[in-house]
């Protein structure tokens, strides 16, 4: 079994700040993890991927993600917030018992302001 | 590669009514999934197939509801009849394998009346 807690439905920066977007999974084996961005009106686009290669994962548009299997953890970071990085923001986890599936987790709606 | 494609983008229809959604997954992947997105239940799996055969279909939602994938190339989702709770964003999205993120359609933005 598989599952993906994000913390905060909604999280609110300003421009220039640091982005944190919280993610808890739970996998009963080795999990790989993914997050996606969604912009309004479009389908889910990956940002990065960890498959248990380095625990620090960098994505593209200068997002970053450390997965702590210690604290069953894959935040996802970036340093400096910009305008365009309002969206919705998925975190997905699977593994080798899941074949090809992802479970969700809620979804975090970034807002950047000005 | 032209990304995964889903149609219409928009359906308006009567309750009562026959919808279907179509999608063409990218060439070479042999994994397809249908998700549902509603503001309430969020991102939800209906139906996954793999090499054209369906694998998991506990998310379909009830019997007014099927899928099918005739060839490599191309699935539908139909709703029969549908309902107003139906309204939502439906997406497709391929895959190679496990390892492999999942590519999006653009979805389609079901609205039953």
């Amino acid at each position: 079994a598989q599952s993906v807690t994000q913390l905060g439905s909604h999280v609110s920066v300003s421009e220039g700040a640091l982005v944190l977007l919280r993610c808890n999974y739970s996998s009963s084996v080795p999990p790989y993890l993914f997050w996606y961005v969604q912009y309004p009106n479009q389908g889910l686009q990956l940002l990065l991927k960890y498959t248990s290669a380095a625990t620090l994962v960098k994505g593209i548009n200068g997002f970053e993600a450390e997965f702590k299997k210690s604290e069953t953890s894959f935040h996802l970071t970036k340093p400096s917030a910009h305008m365009s990085d309002a969206a919705e923001y998925f975190c997905a986890v699977g593994n080798n018992n899941a074949g090809n599936m992802l479970t969700f987790g809620g979804g975090t709606r970034l807002m950047v302001k000005p | 590669d032209a990304g995964v494609i889903q149609s219409p983008r928009h359906e308006v229809t009567e309750m009562g009514q026959e919808v279907t959604l179509r999608c063409k997954p990218i060439s070479g992947h042999n994994s397809l999934f249908w998700y549902r997105q509603t503001m309430m239940r969020g991102l939800e799996l209906l139906i996954y197939f793999n090499n054209n055969v369906p694998i998991d279909d506990s998310g379909m939602p009830e019997d007014r509801f099927s899928a099918k994938m005739p060839n490599a190339s191309f699935s539908t989702l139909k709703i029969q009849p549908s309902e107003p709770r139906d309204s939502a964003v439906y997406f497709c999205a391929s895959s190679t394998d496990r390892h492999s993120p999942l590519h999006f359609g653009n979805g389609t933005r079901l609205t039953v009346t």
